[in-house]
């Protein structure tokens, strides 16, 4: 099936820095959406854009919907042990609503 | 309130057999979706009901999956003559309805299934 392109795959990083990881589609869709999956969880809502060029805050999260509609960016400030998990994006968009996922982005952060 | 449960949480079989999953849904929630997630992959969608029809199934691999919803509350698919590359976790979403403005989708634990 269908996944979004979303980089890095994996990142290793100390507590305190800051993360940035992106997804780009072949398609276009009306919402972008940023999820976090924990191991033996299904995926949590983190973020969800609703308009080209939007940026949008939650707390240290911020994440920008493209201008094109085919693309869009995590940002992760100041990371903690907690942000630990894979980050996935994805496309929503036609009747159904249903999402498309990317491949995800594994995170790692050392205290 | 409740989440969105799924039973069971784990299931091993053996090739050939079939397997029933369930999913229970947020109370109230109309719209509900079923994934499946591969080792290492992103939830890929599989099938999505409105009410107790299902308004689209492109995403089932092929005529040996089968998901009904016939209430409108719970939902079961259904996996014939199991093979191992239908091993993965399936997860089950719900959301208030579908359509027209965001409606968030809620994901369950998932059924983690394994093909020998």
């Amino acid at each position: 099936g269908q996944q979004l392109n979303q980089s890095p795959q994996s990142m290793f990083i100390q507590e305190g820095e800051d993360v940035s990881m992106n997804c780009t589609s072949s398609s276009i869709f009306n919402t972008w959406l940023w999820y976090k999956q924990d191991p033996g969880e299904g995926p949590v809502l983190l973020i969800a854009l609703y308009k080209a060029g939007e940026l949008t805050s939650n707390g240290r999260l911020t994440a920008q919907f493209g201008i094109t509609r085919k693309d869009s960016f995590l940002n992760i400030s100041a990371s903690i042990p907690s942000d630990v998990g894979i980050y996935f994006c994805a496309g929503q968009g036609g009747a159904t609503n249903k999402l498309i996922f990317g491949t995800g982005t594994l995170l790692a952060v050392q205290p | 309130g409740a989440g969105v449960s799924q039973t069971p949480s784990n299931k091993v079989t053996e090739k050939g057999k079939y397997v029933e999953l369930r999913c229970d849904p947020i109370s109230g929630h109309t719209a509900l979706y079923w994934y499946r997630q591969s080792l290492g992959q992103g939830p890929e969608f599989l099938i999505y009901f409105q009410g107790t029809g299902a308004a689209d199934d492109s995403g089932l691999p092929n005529d040996r999956f089968f998901a009904v919803r016939p209430e409108g509350s719970v939902s079961t698919l259904k996996i014939q003559r199991t093979e191992r590359g239908d091993s993965a976790v399936y997860l089950c979403a719900s959301s208030l309805r579908s359509g027209g403005a965001f409606n968030e989708q809620f994901f369950g634990p998932g059924t983690r299934l394994t093909v020998l």
